[in-house]
């Protein structure tokens, strides 16, 4: 089993819908989950970073956690053209300042 | 805003060559990462370091190594290239107190 998994995609929805984005992730010890942004031929961006169980909110960003049941997610509202890229996600693992990433899911948002 | 900027953005080598990559950060983290992206693989933590002269293995050192003289500078080398090496490499760099990495704009490395 992969530590970090997301789906691949590609994940379709027209713009000015909520796309939703998840991952699940193995070491039940993981403190710290984040999402990057990356387009294509380009290096990943933060856009979000969650610590604590619930949502917390950023714009138009929205990140969930429920280490319960090991599953982050990211909702984009209102989505737009340019939020079209591919979305990884990374946790901490095995203690330190190391982080795993999941192979991401490209999205499209289509006109 | 943290600067990470990477020697090349793009190279081009031939088998059995030592190539340098580069790192140079100036936010002063003291931790700086390198990591190969390949389609269907993600991104592999190759080496880290968290501190001058420092440098710790991630999951795919194998055929790397890794130079910190100075806390700025991160460098990765690939001491006889070969074509499974052709991919992205990126770096990255955080601070100590925070999980967040912070990346540098990429190399794309093609060996011949």
């Amino acid at each position: 089993q992969k530590e970090v998994e997301q789906n691949s995609g590609p994940l379709s929805v027209p713009e000015g819908a909520i796309a939703s984005l998840n991952c699940t992730y193995s070491d039940r010890g993981s403190q710290s989950f984040f999402w990057y942004r990356q387009y294509s031929g380009k290096s990943p961006e933060l856009i979000m970073f969650i610590y604590s169980n619930g949502d917390k909110e950023d714009g138009r960003f929205t990140a969930q956690l429920n280490k319960a049941s090991q599953y982050v997610s990211l909702l984009i509202r209102d989505s737009q053209p340019s939020d079209s890229a591919t979305y990884l996600c990374a946790v901490n693992t095995g203690g330190g300042n190391k982080l795993t990433f999941g192979t991401g899911t490209q999205l499209k948002v289509e006109l | 805003d943290v600067k990470v900027t990477q020697s090349s953005r793009y190279l081009v080598k031939r088998t059995g060559e030592k190539v340098f990559l580069e790192c140079v950060q100036d936010m002063d983290h003291e931790n700086m990462f390198w990591y190969r992206q390949d389609p269907g693989l993600g991104l592999r933590l190759i080496y880290f370091s968290y501190d001058v002269k420092m440098k710790e293995k991630g999951d795919i050192p194998e055929g790397y190594s890794v130079s910190r003289e100075k806390k700025e500078r991160f460098s990765l080398i690939l001491e006889s290239a070969s074509t499974n090496q052709t991919s992205m490499y990126l770096c990255a760099t955080a601070k100590p107190s925070g999980y967040e990495q912070y990346f540098g704009p990429g190399t794309r490395l093609t060996v011949t």
